[in-house]
């Protein structure tokens, strides 16, 4: 059984642009979390899908958003980019909507020069 | 809101000393999780703990559910080269949000 499998593995971006990262979970789990990581301030929480409906939102501002498909595979935004939005972003994917065992993928490296 | 603390930040051992890292969260939680990250990798799932005082085994490494629910410990027995990483402890809460501590980071000197 495949991974959890995130595109782009890295990305460059400059202040101001926009970005879309896309994450594939295994095969018949249907919900999908988002963590920002960072040196300093660890896994951050994001957001969370279950069937297509955002279940739970963490603290950032709204320029960060996604959204969930019909097949599950989930993708974030992150508009009006800053420095600070340099970080690992990872995706973890879950059976039920319980999230009692994550799968991460290998995240997304972002660089915002 | 829920917040979830991890203590030490970092630890350095000799190879066959122990290591414990404590996970303290603000809220009473329905169960807790552990998890390891190497360094360049991504977090993997080691365990679960879901009832009051549990206590479960994984060959060297013993992991504690306190009995108000709102802390846990990760224990590991004679570390190894293989243990270095960091191990994060994940709370769940109300609605089933996971909440990561701010990890341990192990170092194992040879």
């Amino acid at each position: 059984k495949a991974g959890v499998t995130q595109t782009p593995r890295y990305l460059i971006k400059t202040r101001g642009q926009q970005v879309t990262l896309s994450c594939s979970p295994i095969s018949g789990h249907r919900s999908v979390s988002w963590y920002q990581q960072t040196p300093g301030q660890g896994l951050q929480f994001l957001f969370e899908y279950f069937s297509e409906t955002q279940r739970n939102k963490g603290n950032f501002p709204g320029r960060f958003s996604g959204r969930q498909f019909s097949n599950s595979r989930s993708e974030m935004n992150v508009s009006t980019l800053e420095l600070g939005d340099s970080a690992l972003y990872l995706c973890a994917s879950s059976p039920g909507q319980n999230n009692e065992k994550l799968f991460f993928g290998s995240g997304t490296q972002l660089s915002v020069l | 809101g829920q917040q979830v603390m991890q203590i030490p930040q970092y630890q350095h051992v000799q190879e066959g000393e122990d290591f414990t890292t404590y996970c303290n969260s603000s809220t009473t939680l329905s169960n807790i999780q552990w998890y390891k990250q190497r360094p360049g990798g991504h977090p993997v799932f080691l365990i679960q703990l879901v009832k009051s005082g549990e206590v479960k085994k994984q060959k060297r490494l013993t992991f504690q559910f306190g009995e108000a629910k709102k802390n846990s410990s990760l224990h590991i027995t004679a570390t190894q080269t293989t243990d270095v990483g960091t191990y994060f402890c994940a709370g769940i809460g109300s609605y089933d949000k996971v909440i990561f501590g701010p990890g341990t980071s192990l170092s194992v000197i040879p």
